[in-house]
């Protein structure tokens, strides 16, 4: 089993519709956790930290639950600048961060 | 603010050959990981740097080697590179006292290694 398993892509959705990622992880111990965002042939960048209590960043709120070891992105209002590879990070005890495969997605006019 | 840079961007070498790529951390950051990313796939963590001494190695042979130097850059030496070598080089810096959940890294644009 993968240490981290995202929904499998592509997600195609037209402007302005609202998308929702999955991610699960392995590790029960895992510290902290985050949404990166990897546009193509570049390196991921830091879309959000993803706390238990849930957080939100204008359109995107990332959602914890360590019980059941998941953990979301919820995009609202897609924008065209929205497409790009969304990744779900992990870090379990230690320093490396695990990433899921991504997923992809495209916002079409 | 000087994020962090990598160099070069694209290499290509041929299978036995070695090379090294080179990293300069985010102003203020002491830390440096190195992943490889492979098409398609996530980046994979080879290993990270603090103090000059490698902190934790993810799965990969003794062929990768790296190297910290005190002004905080990196260095990642591949040996006997193999076709499977061919991929994305990312560096990542972050602060040592960031605990989590605030230890989020920050990624350099890469290196391209095509090994034919």
């Amino acid at each position: 089993r993968k240490e981290v398993e995202q929904d499998p892509g592509p997600f195609n959705v037209p402007e302005g519709a609202t998308v929702a990622f999955n991610c699960t992880y392995s590790n029960s111990a895992s510290q902290s956790f985050f949404w990166y965002r990897q546009d193509c042939r570049k390196e991921p960048k830091l879309l959000m930290s993803v706390y238990s209590s849930g957080n939100e960043d204008g359109r995107f709120t990332a959602q914890l639950n360590r019980a059941s070891q998941y953990i979301s992105l919820l995009i609202r209002d897609s924008k065209l600048s929205d497409s790009a590879t969304y990744l779900c990070v992990v870090n379990p005890p230690g320093y490396a961060l695990n990433f899921g495969k991504g997923t992809s997605l495209l916002v079409t006019p | 603010d000087a994020g962090v840079t990598q160099s070069p961007t694209h290499l290509i070498k041929t299978r036995g050959q070695q090379v090294t790529l080179r990293c300069s951390p985010k102003s203020g950051h002491d830390t440096v990981s190195w992943y490889q990313q492979a098409l398609g796939q996530g980046p994979q963590f080879i290993f990270q740097y603090y103090e000059e001494e490698e902190r934790q190695r993810g799965n990969f042979p003794d062929r990768f080697s790296g190297h910290q130097f005190p002004n905080y850059s990196s260095e990642l030496n591949v040996n006997a590179l193999l076709l499977g070598d061919s991929a994305l080089y990312l560096c990542a810096s972050s602060l040592v006292w960031r605990e989590a959940p605030y230890n989020e890294q920050f990624f350099g644009p890469g290196t391209r290694l095509t090994v034919l």
